[in-house]
């Protein structure tokens, strides 16, 4: 079993659909979480970065982590064709172990 | 924001040649990553470098190999490649122990 399952997608949705991407995970020891966003033939961008539990915000997107039961989203607020990419969530412990990625889910915003 | 450079973008190349796949950044940072992404998979990590001298294989099996010999470059060297090296490469950094990795945009890298 993976210790990070991501749906791969595909995900297509109109332009202004509020999109939630979601991660689960089952390493209790994982602290700290990510979002990344991948245009094709780009490197992976850094989106979102938390370590605590609840909800952060930055624009029109949210990432929410739920500790207890290991899970995280990442909501998109008013998609545009622009956020047209895959999303990659990754995670990791606090005793400097590894970052572990999801497969990552392709979300296509038609306009 | 990390500026992590990686050369070159894309390489077709025949079997049996030496590669080596570029990566440099400019913000100082000690910790150094080599990923291999393939379509549809997450990424693994084939080595990684927590300082000038200091490699370490990563959790992929990976005939490649790496050197550290500047703190801003961490290159990656196949001595013969295969078509089973196809795949693409993304170079990583992060300074501190728990602050998130900055990547490349990676060389997408394909072996007739």
């Amino acid at each position: 079993q993976k210790e990070v399952e991501q749906d791969p997608g595909p995900l297509s949705v109109p332009e202004g659909a509020i999109v939630s991407l979601n991660c689960t995970y089952s390493n209790s020891a994982f602290q700290y979480f990510m979002w990344y966003r991948q245009y094709s033939r780009k490197g992976p961008e850094l989106l979102m970065y938390t370590y605590s539990s609840g909800n952060k915000e930055d624009g029109r997107f949210t990432a929410q982590v739920d500790k207890s039961s290991k899970y995280i989203s990442l909501f998109i607020r008013d998609s545009q064709p622009s956020d047209s990419a895959t999303y990659l969530c990754a995670m990791k412990d606090n005793q400097g172990g590894k970052l572990i990625f999801g497969q990552g889910t392709e979300l296509s915003v038609k306009p | 924001e990390a500026d992590i450079y990686q050369t070159p973008r894309y390489l077709v190349i025949g079997t049996g040649k030496k590669i080596t796949l570029e990566c440099s950044q400019t913000m100082g940072h000690d910790k150094m990553y080599w990923y291999q992404q393939d379509p549809g998979m997450e990424l693994h990590l084939i080595h990684y470098s927590y300082g000038v001298n200091s490699t370490e294989k990563g959790d992929l099996s990976s005939e490649s190999t790496v050197s550290r010999i500047r703190t801003e470059h961490f290159p990656l060297t196949l001595e013969s490649a295969r078509p089973s090296h196809t795949s693409q490469y993304l170079c990583a950094s992060r300074q501190g122990s728990n602050q998130p990795q900055h990547f490349g945009d990676g060389t997408r890298l394909s072996i007739l």
